[in-house]
């Protein structure tokens, strides 16, 4: 099994609802990763965890909110999000010793 | 502060002509990765070149690496409209954790 899976593709939620998106993987990659990417841009760090314990949070506001319950699964947590935070999450994994990410196919998220 | 800048950052070529995309940088990167994305999808690894110098080919795509593994190339021979999507580099250091990446390079490839 060589792919990252997301759930869902797509979501649209309130600015009061909570929501979680879900990442999949067993390739046996021990660093995971969320990312946020916007239209015609690069992805932008969000968080990093590495064997299961969060290694990076660059700065990301509190309403979102990561979880790595095991090795194979990586969730985020949205609460109380804003108009702005519609993007493209996507999650990546990858090998300690290897240089190259493998990306799910992201969730398009709208907040309304 | 590492940057890396990627250029061109728009690119529309007729099918059958090569192009090359540039990724430049004043810092040292221990590994350069090149990716490819459709609209809607995540990006998909193409290569990681790591070695000052290094060429790797993937077959219409050459990629090489600098030697001073400041800065990278991607060229296409004969593209195809199936080229066609968002050309990212990104730049690796330390443990890799956390990649530096290029603005991205939009090529449309036309029939």
């Amino acid at each position: 099994d060589t792919e990252v899976t997301q759930t869902p593709k797509h979501l649209v939620m309130g600015m009061t609802n909570k929501k979680s998106l879900k990442c999949e993987q067993h390739m046996g990659h021990r660093a995971m990763y969320w990312y946020k990417q916007k239209a015609k841009k690069p992805p932008e760090l969000m968080f990093v965890y590495s064997y299961e314990k969060l290694s990076i949070n660059e700065s990301v506001p509190s309403r979102f909110s990561p979880e790595c319950p095991n090795s194979s699964l990586l969730n985020l947590h949205l609460h109380a999000l804003q108009p702005e935070d519609s993007a493209l999450y996507l999650c990546a994994s990858s090998q300690p010793t290897y240089y190259g990410y493998t990306f799910g196919s992201g969730t398009r998220l709208t907040v309304v | 502060t590492q940057l890396l800048e990627q250029s061109p950052q728009f690119l529309s070529i007729q099918e059958g002509e090569n192009l090359t995309v540039y990724c430049n940088s004043s810092s040292v990167f221990s590994s350069l990765q090149w990716y490819r994305q459709e609209p809607g999808e995540g990006p998909v690894l193409l290569v990681t070149v790591v070695t000052g110098g290094e060429v790797k080919k993937l077959k219409r795509l050459t990629f090489q690496f600098g030697d001073a593994r400041k800065d990278s190339s991607l060229h296409i021979t004969a593209a195809q409209t199936g080229d066609t999507g968002l050309y990212l580099c990104a730049g690796g250091s330390g443990n890799n954790r956390k990649l530096i990446w290029g603005l991205g390079t939009s090529l449309a490839v036309n029939p």
